[in-house]
């Protein structure tokens, strides 16, 4: 399968503990994309990597929040000190270029 | 900003029922428009693209036309299976952006 991969695809945490999601894109894709979905929303946009470039954090990106992607490839979205209103699903997402983006199955965050 | 309203659900329909489902945009300039399905458990996948004004997408029987001039990306099929149970997200991408700006999506349910 050479799509778009999310690992842990499930995650419950204790408020206050610090949790890191991994997102693999397709290989050839530059460009990758994290969003937030909450129950009955459509997804919210978080941050955008352009090979290794972070380009683009949006406000819902509080300083608890940091993603990296060394070397273009993979990239890690770690949220510290987890509050409960961090529960949501987190999707990555990739593309070769300004065009359709694929979207990986999610990482689904509880925060208790 | 940008944005995307879509008609509320949840809808639920019979087999072989015509499908729409009411999609509209603010944004400045000609955005990308795009209709995402998410398969009950699944991610999201690209169902319909349309680039510019009267640009019409299709896919699996579904059909969508860029109208500029109601700034709308309605989506419509005309015989719908229990298969086409899922949720339905519109979304757009502003011109020279990257990211995507979805609604809140509509559930819609094929009853047998």
């Amino acid at each position: 399968d050479t799509g778009v991969s999310q690992n842990p695809r499930h995650k419950i945490t204790k408020r206050g503990q610090n949790v890191t999601f991994r997102c693999d894109p397709i290989s050839e894709h530059n460009r990758l994309y994290w969003y937030r979905q909450t129950l009955g929303q459509g997804p919210e946009f978080l941050t955008y990597f352009q090979n290794e470039a972070q380009l683009e954090k949006s406000r819902l990106l509080s300083d608890r929040f940091s993603a990296e992607r060394p070397k273009g490839s993979f990239s890690t979205l770690e949220i510290q000190r987890t509050e409960q209103g961090d529960s949501a699903m987190y999707l990555c997402a990739s593309s070769p270029a300004q065009n359709e983006q694929f979207f990986g199955p999610g990482t689904r965050l509880t925060v208790l | 900003g940008n944005s995307v309203t879509q008609m509320e659900g949840p809808v639920t329909l019979s087999e072989e029922a015509f499908l729409t489902i009411n999609c509209t945009y603010t944004a400045t300039g000609y955005p990308s428009l795009f209709w995402y399905v998410q398969y009950p458990g699944e991610g999201l996948q690209l169902l319909l693209k349309a680039t510019k004004a009267d640009d019409k997408g299709s896919n699996k029987g579904f059909e969508a036309t860029y109208r500029k001039e109601t700034t709308s990306f309605h989506l419509e099929k005309g015989s719908v299976q229990v298969s086409d149970s899922a949720v339905y997200f519109c979304a757009l991408s502003a011109i020279n952006d990257y990211k995507l700006s979805f609604g809140a999506g509509t559930t819609v349910t094929v009853r047998a």
